[in-house]
């Protein structure tokens, strides 16, 4: 079976701290991709990065990076240096490539001024 | 080049009444995906179509529940004698599906609530 984890329900920090979402996932195929999307307030999430199984470079796209362990089946999600407008839901996916993704339960992030 | 568009965005029923989202994916764009969210919840997966054909609806409830994505026009997913438990938002999104593990593009949701 498929399985997304997000461990932490809710995160809070103060502006200009750095941030990890842990993502924990769980399948059988050798196959599959990995996801980060955003739900700011306004409600539409947003895609942010996409990691297939065969891929475990971790990625820097400014102050978001990610780092993807096959060893340990994560694929966390840092914000470096962290700002208000971070302030959103995050959601980790699971796609084994049947066109059907599984959406962790997400976590939510407060960055305080 | 417009995004994924979702109506309406708000829409309140009356128990036992009928709700109507519609999703009109962005251009190019043959595989619609509906997800339904709960207050404080994630993303739950409902039904995954091409254009006239249902491919994957394991999430969808069995009853009262239908979807739909017509040659001509924007898919609907249909919710037929509403319950106050269909409160929810429910999100559309959208890809070209021409291989699995492509993101997906979301539309803003509806969110509908049953009074």
């Amino acid at each position: 079976a498929q399985k997304v984890t997000q461990a932490q329900t809710e995160i809070s920090v103060v502006e200009k701290e750095d941030v990890t979402l842990d993502c924990v996932y769980e399948t059988r195929d050798t196959t599959y991709y990995l996801f980060w999307y955003k739900q700011p307030p306004s409600g539409e999430l947003v895609f942010l990065i996409r990691r297939n199984s065969f891929d475990e470079q971790n990625e820097i796209s400014g102050r978001y990076s990610w780092n993807f362990q096959k060893s340990t089946s994560s694929f966390n999600f840092t914000i470096t240096a962290s700002q208000v407008v971070d302030s959103a839901v995050y959601f980790c996916a699971l796609d084994t490539g049947g066109f059907k993704t599984i959406f962790g339960a997400g976590t939510r992030l407060f960055v305080k001024a | 080049n417009a995004g994924v568009m979702q109506n309406p965005r708000h829409l309140v029923r009356r128990r036992g009444q009928e709700a109507r989202l519609r999703c009109s994916p962005m251009k190019g764009h043959s595989h619609v995906y509906w997800y339904r969210q709960l207050p404080e919840e994630g993303l739950k997966f409902m039904v995954y179509l091409q254009k006239e054909n249902i491919i994957d609806e394991s999430g969808m409830p069995k009853e009262r529940f239908s979807a739909e994505f017509p040659k001509e026009g924007p898919s609907i997913l249909r919710i037929q004698q509403v319950v106050r438990g269909d409160s929810a938002a429910y999100f559309c999104a959208s890809n070209p599906g021409t291989t699995g593990g492509l993101e997906q593009f979301f539309g803003p949701g509806t969110r509908l609530t049953v009074l």
